[in-house]
């Protein structure tokens, strides 16, 4: 079965700072897709990053880039130079197998906080 | 450019009433999807439809039941609602049928059964 885990429930960074949020998948698939989220204390989610598996590079989006290591299954976000606004919970989604449905799971999230 | 709207944002239900969660996208995307958010927890699948017409069971559908006449219009309904059926509801729709294309996520409806 694929499954997604997050094993920080919540991080802190200091301000300006690079912070990593771990993300490891489980899945017997060839194809498959990563992905990143950002939930706002609002409440809206928000997309940050993808990372398909046959991507080589890392897939980069301004201050957010993912570290893929394929072979170890992980998929963890880094965010470079940390702002106050980047508080807030993060998700890692990965597409399901299952062809033509485009399904996603998620893992449970990590919060970060990010200090002045 | 709204993209995914849902209505309402936030409900408070009596145990055994119904009532259903609206979502449109002006986007014209085939793909919609219906999550659920528990306090601590990542979201999980109530019911996705690739078209107008076709919809099926994600993982925990029980409860639950949605329709898909329109390619922009994808609401869910709550029957005999439940505590357990707390939560915050997310809508969601994917443009394309490539693999990079993300979720374009409503605003959530916050539910609650008492």
């Amino acid at each position: 079965a694929q499954k997604i885990t997050q094993t920080q429930p919540g991080m802190f960074v200091q301000e300006k700072e690079a912070v990593t949020l771990d993300c490891t998948y489980d899945t017997s698939d060839q194809s498959y897709g990563l992905f990143w989220y950002k939930q706002p204390s609002s409440g809206e989610m928000i997309f940050l990053i993808y990372q398909g598996s046959y991507d080589e590079q890392n897939a980069t989006e301004g201050r957010y880039s993912l570290n893929f290591q394929k072979a170890r299954k992980s998929a963890n976000l880094v965010i470079s130079a940390s702002q106050l606004g980047d508080s807030a919970m993060y998700f890692c989604a990965m597409r399901e197998a299952t062809s033509g449905t485009y399904k996603y799971i998620f893992g449970t999230g990590t919060r970060l906080k990010v200090l002045a | 450019n709204a993209g995914v709207t849902q209505t309402p944002k936030f409900r408070i239900l009596k145990i055994g009433q119904s009532m259903t969660l609206q979502c449109a996208q002006d986007m014209n995307h085939n793909y919609m999807y219906w999550y659920r958010q528990d306090p601590g927890m990542g979201l999980k699948l109530i019911y996705y439809s690739v078209g107008a017409g076709i919809t099926d069971k994600g993982e925990v559908p029980n409860g639950y039941n949605v329709s898909r006449s329109t390619t922009e219009d994808f609401p869910l309904r709550l029957e005999l609602a439940a505590p357990s059926q707390t939560s915050v509801y997310f809508c969601a729709s994917r443009a394309g049928t490539g693999g990079a294309y993300g979720y374009t996520f409503g605003s959530g409806t916050r539910l609650t059964v008492v």
